[in-house]
Parts: structure tokens; sequence; C-alpha cells
């Protein structure tokens, strides 16, 4: 069965950078892409950006250009999220989900979530 | 961006009877290839998100058959044809037919 397995929780200062990753399972990890989405506490789903696992092509939201960088190692079908100069507001919880390999949107599984919390 | 609105926010519903959310979109959600990327995601209290619809219209495997989606270009609904317990949550639609993709705020179903 599909799995996406991520990283543990992460309490960083701000200014500093996380890198989440994202252990995928249970299908050919290069027929697919992966999608990034984080939830701040209390608050709706917001989608962070999305990387094809077949060539590496990403797109990420406006809002975290120049700050978020995704990428893969197909040779252990993992998947990480990078985002720097982390604010408070930052704050959330990481999620990354199986997505169609041309980023429809599809997300048909989800990993576990991983807590990042930004604090001095 | 598009825009998906979502209607209502805050849903009680007596087990067993019906439920319906609307979600609107600021755009067409219809791809030159004629799909329409819109999909739902359940997330329950304290779990990942999980999708129940794809394609407007489609179910995913091991979702009851008492959700069902529809709609078509702007105007999409997702209905319960008898809420159950096991439905508290928070229903969320997703368009994914345009870049950035973006999510509805959330509809927040409780048993009344």
């Amino acid at each position: 069965q599909v799995q996406l397995v991520q990283s543990g929780a992460e309490v960083k200062k701000p200014g500093a950078s996380v890198k989440v990753s994202c252990k995928a399972s249970g299908y050919t990890f290069t027929s697919y892409g992966i999608s990034w989405v984080r939830q701040a506490p209390g608050q709706g789903l917001e989608w962070m950006g999305w990387i094809s696992a077949y060539n590496g092509n990403t797109n990420y939201a406006q809002k975290l250009q120049g700050r978020v960088t995704m990428t893969t190692d197909t040779s252990t079908s993992t998947a990480y999220m990078e985002l720097r100069s982390l604010r408070s507001d930052d704050t959330a919880v990481y999620y990354c989900a199986r997505d169609a390999l041309e980023g429809w949107g599809e997300l048909s599984s989800w990993g576990q979530g991983t807590l990042v919390t930004v604090s001095s | 961006d598009v825009v998906m609105t979502q209607s209502p926010l805050s849903l009680p519903v007596t087990l067993g009877q019906p439920a319906s959310i609307s979600c609107r979109s600021s755009q067409s959600l219809v791809y030159s290839d004629g799909n329409t990327y819109l999909n739902w995601f359940q997330q329950r209290p304290g779990q990942s998100p999980r999708r129940l619809i794809y394609k407007v219209s489609n179910w995913d495997s091991g979702v009851p058959d008492r959700f069902s989606g529809s709609g078509s270009g702007t105007d999409f609904t997702l209905k319960i044809s008898r809420v159950e317990a096991e439905d508290v949550g928070v229903y969320y639609c997703m368009q994914g037919t345009h870049w950035p993709h973006t999510f509805g705020q959330g509809t927040k179903l409780e048993i009344k």
C-alpha cells in the first residue's frame, strides 16, 4: 500500500532553515509527483508547491518563492522540502502528498505531517 | 490566483440526515484536456487530510458511497446522503487546474 513517512518535529529560531523529508513506498516513485501543503495552528490548508519525481520540475506558491526549495532523491524514493528565513508565521504542520506526475492536485495519499515550530 | 469559496463554513447536522457543501471557484476549472481538476478532502480531528473525491465526482477506494460529488465549471457540491458520527471533521475543496493550486477555507461538520 502507498505510504508517505515524514521526518520528525522541528523547533527552529527565526531566520533559520528547516528541511522536511517524505519517504515514499508502495508505488513507483518516479511515476508521480509530490505536493507539499501546510496548516498553521487552527487554520485551513495552504498549498505550497509541487515537484515531479520524474524530472524534478517544480511549481511553487508565489508567496514562498525564493524561500522554498523542493527536491527529490529517486535512489531512496524520498522528497524534501526546505524552507529558509523562517518566521513565526511559518509555524505549521507540513504535509507531503502524492500528486499526479503533471501536478493536478490529486493528493491521493498523505504523510502523517511534520510540526515545525518557529520560536525565539 | 483562483479563489475557492466554500459555504457554509460551519455545518451542524443531525445523525442520519443529509448534508451538502458548496464550493465555488473564481474561474472555470475546466482544463484544456477536458478534465476538471476539482477534488474534495476530509480532515478528521487530529488526522492528516484524506481525499474523498477527485475530478469532481470520482470516489476514492474505501470512501463510503454516501459521499458524492457533482458540479461543473465554477460550481461544485459535496453531498453526504446520511451523516454518520465518523463524518465529523473539516471538508476542503481544492482546484488543481490552475497554478497555484488553491484550497477552499474549509467547512466544519459537526453533529447537532
